[in-house]
């Protein structure tokens, strides 16, 4: 079946701007993760949803940082006023419940480049 | 400006013979621990997991074990081969539910002909 796909593959913007990041979770999973992976090192969590809400939004960095999943499916990192220390893999993964051992399946990323 | 990344562990083993990556991790409290392989532009894939009360775990050529007293995670890779050169993560959780992973810095692994 099709796995954790996210859009676009690769973006590029200029300091300053808005971008938004989109992730389709496997069909069925009710929990739902942000990482951001910077070059060389290992993911970092930014958030987690069970169905529509943030369950745990504690790695996301500052308020320029948000994101939604208003129908417990889709879901879109919001990042506001880029910074070129924002330029990384963002990483997203699903799980089938959330909970106890519950493997998280990861996306392909998105790779963010901020100029 | 020119971005600096870490330089990942290396681990360099010819092919047919036994790789072993090593993970130390920081939090007592972790209880859960995932292996991840990463390819180049893809994201990291799950091999096998391991919760605090057993010391290891075996699957597919794949063997976890855990060492509570020193905080000590290993992989090791029986027979391995090209496919499995990537980067390997481990990554532990608290209580268990693996919903806020956090991940080392990686060992890449390459498999030499």
């Amino acid at each position: 079946g099709a796995g954790v796909s996210q859009t676009p593959s690769n973006k590029v913007t200029e300091k300053g701007k808005y971008v938004e990041l989109r992730c389709d979770p496997i069909s069925g999973h009710t929990a739902l993760y942000w990482y951001r992976q910077s070059l060389g090192q290992g993911p970092e969590f930014l958030i987690y949803f069970q169905g529509t809400g943030a369950a745990d939004d504690s790695g996301l960095p500052n308020d320029r940082f948000f994101a939604v999943r208003p129908e417990g499916s889709v879901s879109t990192l919001k990042i506001q006023r880029t910074e070129r220390g924002d330029s990384a893999v963002y990483l997203c993964a699903s799980s089938f419940r959330g909970g106890d051992a519950d493997t998280q399946y990861f996306g392909p990323g998105t790779r963010l480049t901020v100029l | 400006g020119e971005s600096v990344g870490l330089h990942l562990p290396t681990l360099s083993v010819q092919e047919g013979d036994n790789s072993i990556i090593n993970c130390a991790y920081s939090n007592s409290a972790s209880d859960y621990f995932i292996w991840y392989k990463q390819e180049s532009g893809k994201g990291p894939q799950f091999i096998i997991d391991i919760r605090s009360n057993m010391d290891k775990r075996q699957g597919q050529r794949v063997t976890v074990l855990l060492n509570k007293t020193v905080k000590h995670l290993s992989l090791q890779i029986a027979a391995t081969q090209p496919g499995d050169s990537a980067v390997y993560f481990c990554a532990e959780s608290i209580g268990g539910s693996a919903r806020q992973l956090t991940f080392g810095s990686g060992t890449q692994l390459t498999v030499l002909p």
